[in-house]
């Protein structure tokens, strides 16, 4: 696609609730982030894969936390046992080559813990 | 810990005005990259403009410029001639050159153009 697409664009969930979020890359683009966006803040870092592998995942912020990208182009971001602390937006971004390698950011999940 | 600080919660400026946002940052590293990013209410985040520590040049994008301090860990964001399509929010970020790719994000200033 031209762009990087995230699914769903919106999320509600019961606490305690798993679920699945999706990011579509660019074609060809080996780096892949995920962040988490709290209301009134700036994109918070969870985790970086370069290709198949998780380069730095030093900001989940607990083992419900866990990120997947099996053939290195889509991504998921798998979140168990919700707590409504989870709420945000949930942003991917890709980047291809060069250093530093620029950021795509696609349009976030909107995720809601009731 | 590297952090980054926006301490200009909102700005307004008006239209065809120049406007400077502020950014401040600590980090123990010599080399690194800076980068302003805009976030319109799509929530879609861009790329305006980058800068690398080692250069000393000002690096500026159009109507878009920054004016980078590297003693006084400074990297202020000057908008020329503005439009009312640069009403968004504004992100500042850091990343080292080495060791992480993990970039870190100021709080964000809310950029209000005034027709």
């Amino acid at each position: 696609g031209a762009g990087v697409s995230q699914t769903p664009s919106n999320k509600v969930t019961e606490k305690g609730k798993y679920v699945e979020l999706r990011c579509d890359p660019i074609s060809g683009h080996t780096a892949l982030y995920w962040y988490r966006q709290s209301l009134g803040q700036g994109p918070e870092f969870l985790i970086y894969f370069q290709g198949t592998g998780a380069a730095d995942d030093s900001g989940l912020p607990n083992d419900r936390f866990f990120a997947v990208r099996p053939e290195g182009s889509v991504s998921t971001l798998k979140i168990q046992r919700t707590e409504r602390g989870d709420s945000a937006v949930y942003l991917c971004a890709s980047a291809g080559a060069g250093t530093p390698n620029e950021q795509f950011f696609g349009p976030g999940t909107r995720l809601t813990v009731l | 810990a590297q952090t980054v600080t926006q301490s200009q919660p909102e700005m307004s400026v008006q239209e065809a005005e120049t406007v400077t946002l502020s950014c401040t940052y600590d980090t123990s590293e010599s080399d690194y990259y800076l980068f302003w990013y805009k976030q319109p209410p799509s929530r879609q985040m861009i790329l305006v403009i980058r800068q690398e520590a080692y250069k000393q040049q000002n690096a500026t994008e159009n109507r878009f410029s920054v004016n980078f301090q590297k003693a006084a860990k400074s990297f202020s964001l000057k908008i020329s001639d503005s439009q009312l399509g640069d009403a968004a929010m504004y992100f500042c970020a850091y990343r080292a050159t080495s060791g992480t790719y993990k970039y870190i994000f100021g709080t964000g200033t809310r950029l209000k153009v005034l027709a």
